[in-house]
Formats: structure tokens, C-alpha cells, sequence
């Protein structure tokens, strides 16, 4: 079955320290990826996403991903996390790519001290 | 223009009672999803809408567990006899059209079964 796999569940981090959180998917073909972020008290809204072109992706606030076919993953970086991106990180697999199948991984709790 | 919007954003039910939770989405998409987010889990997919139809229902964990939708509008998801395992946070996605692989979540229903 295919899945999608976040190793960090809980991350703590300090103000301008580099953030790098992991996604693993399971499936053989063309995938769209994406990263979803919920902030406190707020609904999941789209970071960024990875249809084709190149792997390396920008989205908002700052944060990148890369998407390495040969590892399966699509992880999201960022090179200096501020207070405000304390949330909750999910990453989403669209297989296959173009139809209304998603996978969410189980996600990944930020906390960045001051 | 407004988002997806879901009502209630509490809910508390005693064991047995039915549940109704509803899922306004972005007027014009046609493409309406339903997920269920336990504790500490990822989102789980129930169901999804094209248009009035569904055509998978596969998600859907029980037979206790219903859902429709009128015309590219409302949805409701109905939870027949709550059991405390029906806890959870239920999410409603939409997005323009079949194969548009960016969705739109709404805040979620956090249902607390006694």
C-alpha cells in the first residue's frame, strides 16, 4: 500500500537554527508532492508543491524542498527558522499525479524557541 | 473571496447519539474531500465528491458513517451511533475540478465522543 513516512514527529529548534524535516513516500510511479503547514489555531494551508521541472522547490516563508526521485523523498528545508513557524508539518503525496488520491503523512510538530 | 468553511468547530456527543458535521466549499469547485485526523495521526481520507456523486467511499471507516452532497455545494458527513473511536478532528477539503491537485482545507470539526 503506499504510504508516506515523516521520521520527526517533534522537532525543537532555537531561533536561526536550519530546519530540515524528512518525508519518505512509497509509490513506483510519477508523484505530485506537497508540504502542508498548520499553524496554532489554524487550518492546513499549501507551503509549497512539486508537480515536474526542477526538483528543487520554493514556497513561501522561506521554505524549500527537494525532491530526490532516486530516495523517494521530498524533504523540506529552511535555513533559519523564526519563533512564527511554530506549527505543524505535513507532508502529501498525489498518486497518481492528477487524480483526487492523497496521502498525508502523520506529521511533524515544530517548536522554535525564542 | 471566503474559504471552506466547517460547522461546528466543536462538537460533544455521547456514546450512541448521531452526529451531522458540514462542509461549505469554495463556491465553483466541484471537488469536495472529506479526511478524519485522529491524535498524533496523519489525515486519513473518508471521501471524495465530484459534483453530487462519490465516486470512492472506500475511506469510510463503518457503515455508520454516511455522507452527501448537493449539487457543487454543501456537504454533510453524518456519524451514526458515535462510538468514542469516532474522536477525532474531521477535515473538509475542496479544490476547482477533478485532477486539480491543489486543495483548499477547511478548520476542521473537532468531535469529542463520551
Amino acid at each position: 500500500a503506499q504510504s508516506v513516512s515523516q521520521h520527526n514527529h517533534h522537532v525543537i529548534l532555537s531561533e536561526a537554527a536550519s530546519l530540515e524535516l524528512g518525508c519518505n513516500y512509497s509509490y513506483g510511479g510519477t508523484v505530485n508532492l506537497f508540504w502542508y503547514v498548520q499553524y496554532p489555531g489554524q487550518h492546513l494551508q499549501l507551503l509549497l508543491k512539486y508537480f515536474s521541472g526542477d526538483p528543487l522547490v520554493k514556497g513561501i516563508k522561506g521554505f524549500e524542498a527537494e525532491f530526490i526521485k532516486s530516495k523517494f523523498s521530498f524533504n523540506l528545508r529552511k535555513p533559519s527558522v523564526q519563533w512564527s513557524d511554530t506549527a505543524e508539518y505535513f507532508c502529501a503525496v498525489n498518486a497518481p499525479p492528477g487524480t483526487y488520491k492523497y496521502i498525508f503523512g502523520t506529521g511533524t510538530r515544530l517548536k522554535v524557541l525564542a | 473571496g471566503a474559504g471552506v468553511s466547517q460547522s461546528p468547530s466543536n462538537k460533544v456527543t455521547e456514546k450512541g447519539k448521531d452526529v451531522e458535521l458540514r462542509c461549505d466549499p469554495i463556491s465553483g469547485h466541484t471537488a469536495l474531500y472529506w479526511y478524519r485526523q485522529r491524535l498524533g495521526q496523519g489525515l486519513e481520507f473518508l471521501i471524495y465528491f465530484q459534483g453530487n456523486s462519490a465516486p470512492d467511499k472506500s475511506g469510510l471507516p463503518s457503515d455508520r458513517f454516511s455522507a452527501e452532497r448537493t449539487g457543487e455545494s454543501v456537504s454533510t458527513l453524518t456519524i451514526q451511533r458515535t462510538q468514542q473511536e469516532d474522536s477525532a478532528v474531521y477535515l473538509c477539503a475542496s479544490s476547482p475540478r477533478e485532477g486539480h491537485v491543489t486543495q483548499y482545507f477547511g478548520p476542521g470539526t473537532r468531535l469529542t465522543v463520551l
